[in-house]
Order: structure tokens, then sequence, then C-alpha cells
């Protein structure tokens, strides 16, 4: 089947700005990880979904920063009054959910440029 | 301190050499290891897990997990030109509501 899908795959807004980034993870699959990376820096946890389990959203840098997953499936990640800071690669992630054997399966990524 | 770390390189290896990856992590209960490769450019991509102490083999790839000192590494055999990329370690603790965690990387570059 497909892998993980991520829309935009380039966005350009101005500072203060509103996005909306969205990912489509692998059907089956009940987490799903959200990640930031900046210009040749790792990966930052930013939230991850299991299942209808309470998301774990201790990476998000701030409060304009939010995600939703909606039955279960497709996620959307939201940044608010966006700030030049906010200029990353936007990857998502989705896997099988087991206990070990957790491997991830990343999307192509969201390149943000905050103007 | 990072809760995993890895040194930043770049490290250089001439081809067919043996390249050797390390990283270390901070939580003790951690119980799921993975290395990731990553291009320039492009998405990370699982090359191995690991959960138990000792060696694991793939073909080049052999991943050694250490819990008392806290400390995974990757061992590259033979390397090729094409293994040149960012290596990013991960880690999990052995629970369904945990998350994640990578290290910053290391850039591996095998000279010809």
């Amino acid at each position: 089947g497909a892998g993980v899908s991520q829309s935009p795959s380039n966005k350009v807004t101005e500072k203060g700005k509103d996005v909306e980034l969205r990912c489509d993870p692998i059907s089956g699959h009940t987490a799903l990880y959200w990640y930031r990376q900046s210009l040749g820096q790792g990966l930052e946890f930013l939230i991850y979904f299991q299942g209808n389990s309470a998301p774990d959203k201790s990476g998000l840098p701030s409060d304009r920063f939010s995600a939703e997953r909606t039955g279960g499936s497709v996620s959307t990640l939201t940044i608010q009054r966006t700030q030049q800071e906010d200029s990353a690669v936007y990857l998502c992630a989705s896997s099988s959910g087991g206990l070990a054997g957790d491997t991830q399966y990343f999307g192509p990524g969201t390149r943000l440029t905050v103007l | 301190q990072k809760e995993v770390e890895q040194n930043s390189g770049p490290l250089s290896v001439p081809e067919g050499a043996i390249a050797s990856l390390n990283c270390t992590y901070s939580d003790r209960v951690s119980q799921s290891f993975f290395w990731y490769r990553q291009y320039s450019g492009k998405s990370p991509e699982l090359i191995m897990s690991i959960y138990s102490n000792g060696d694991k083999e793939d073909g080049r790839f052999t991943a050694q997990l250490n819990k008392a000192s806290q400390y995974v590494s990757l061992l590259i055999r033979d390397s090729q030109p094409s293994d040149s990329a960012t290596y990013l370690c991960a880690v999990r603790r052995y629970s369904s509501a945990s998350k994640i965690i990578f290290g910053s990387g290391t850039r591996l570059s095998i000279r010809p």
C-alpha cells in the first residue's frame, strides 16, 4: 500500500500567519508522530498519538503549536502566528503501534519557510 | 543532558573500512533502540532495531547494545560511498504510550 504522505510539500508564509500541515499515515497504523528538523539538525519530537490514548504533547515548543488526529487516521499540525524560527522541515511518521519492534515510517516532510 | 547524544561528526572513513557510530542515552528504562539513515534532503529510513544486550547483525550492519553502560553503537563493515549519510540514533521506553526520541545524528562520509 501507499506510504506516509504529507501535504503541502512546501509552504512559504508570512510572519504572523497561521499554517496547517497535513499527514496521512499508513493505513492501519495506530501510532503517529510529528517531528521538526531544522537545517543540519536532528529530529525534534513534537507530538505523539497512539490509538485512542491522550496524545503526548510534551514536545510542542509553545502554545502556538497544536495538532489533532481525526478518526485515528489523518493528522493536522497547526502553527498559529508563525515566527521565522518556525522555519524547518516538519516530518510525520507512523507505526503499527506495537510495544516493541515499532518501526517508524516517515513521510517526505513539509518544508515550511516563514518570511 | 540530552536524552540521546551522538557525536555530530563528520566522521570520515576510507572505502572498505569499518565505520563505527556511537550513541548514549540518559533514561535507564529505555528498552527499544533504533538506527536510522538519512540522506541529504530525504526522510529517515530504518536500518536496524535492537532490544537486547549484545550484538545484532544484518548484512554489513551490526548494532551493539550495552544497557548497563547506556550506549548503543552501529558498525558498518566494508563501507561504501553510498553509506555516506547522517545516521540517527533513536530510543524508546518499553511502553505503548511512550514517544521515540532521536539524537542529533552523526554525519558519515566514506572517501574513495
